[in-house]
């Protein structure tokens, strides 16, 4: 069974500052796709990033970067220049075909995030 | 291009109650998930499918709930006999395709059970 396990329950970064967000996972699988969505006040889930891992070269959207270490199974998440509309849960997610059939995410406990102006 | 609509956004509902949350995917995904959170705690898969089938339902509970996404209108969770227990937010993704794909997250339904 996969797992993902992200071992800060909360931090706090002072805003335009640079925080990062550990996650690791567990898997036998070799073809899979990670993922860190973000949740905040309003419950909505949103994709912030996505990594494939077959792809060595760590994916980047704007002020969002990731450092994906597929041999330690380690996928972190770098925000530069914090932001308040940062502040939130932060989910790291795994994907892989399942047993069944299925594409299903699974997903770590969070990270509670809060910028501070 | 609307995003992924469910409703209600709240449902309060009392023990032994029954409780339908709708989920109508993106256009042009036909393929869907349902998850759960529960407080303080991350989404759980409850289960799977593709329009008229359900693919996998490892995640959901044996009894009492059920799962449908028919052929034209929205994928419906079933909850009946509602307990304490089941008070949760309910998401529900899309993906356009089969495959690893990135999911796309409804709003979500708040339920409580009093």
């Amino acid at each position: 069974a996969q797992t993902v396990t992200q071992s800060q329950p909360e931090m706090s970064v002072q805003e335009a500052e640079t925080v990062t967000l550990s996650c690791t996972y567990d898997t036998s699988e070799n073809n899979y796709y990670l993922f860190w969505y973000k949740q905040p006040p309003s419950r909505q889930m949103i994709l912030v990033i996505r990594q494939e891992a077959y792809k060595q070269q760590n994916a980047t959207e704007n002020r969002f970067s990731v450092n994906f270490q597929k041999a330690a199974k380690s996928f972190s998440l770098k925000i530069s220049d914090s932001q308040l509309g940062d502040t939130a849960m932060y989910f790291c997610a795994f994907t892989t075909i399942s047993g069944a059939g299925s594409y299903q995410l699974t997903f770590g406990k969070g990270t509670k995030l809060s910028v501070i102006p | 291009n609307a995003g992924v609509m469910q409703n209600p956004r709240h449902l309060v509902r009392r023990r032994g109650q029954e409780a339908r949350l709708r989920c109508s995917p993106m256009k042009g995904h036909s393929h869907v998930y349902w998850y759960r959170q529960l407080p303080e705690e991350g989404l759980k898969f409850m289960v799977y499918l593709q329009k008229e089938n359900i693919i996998d339902e490892s995640g959901m509970p044996k009894e009492r709930f059920s799962a449908e996404f028919p052929k034209e209108g929205p994928s419906i969770l079933r909850i009946q006999q509602v307990v304490r227990g089941d008070s949760a937010a309910y998401f529900c993704a899309s993906s356009p395709r089969a495959g690893v794909d990135t999911q796309y997250f409804g709003p979500g339904t708040r339920l409580t059970v009093l």
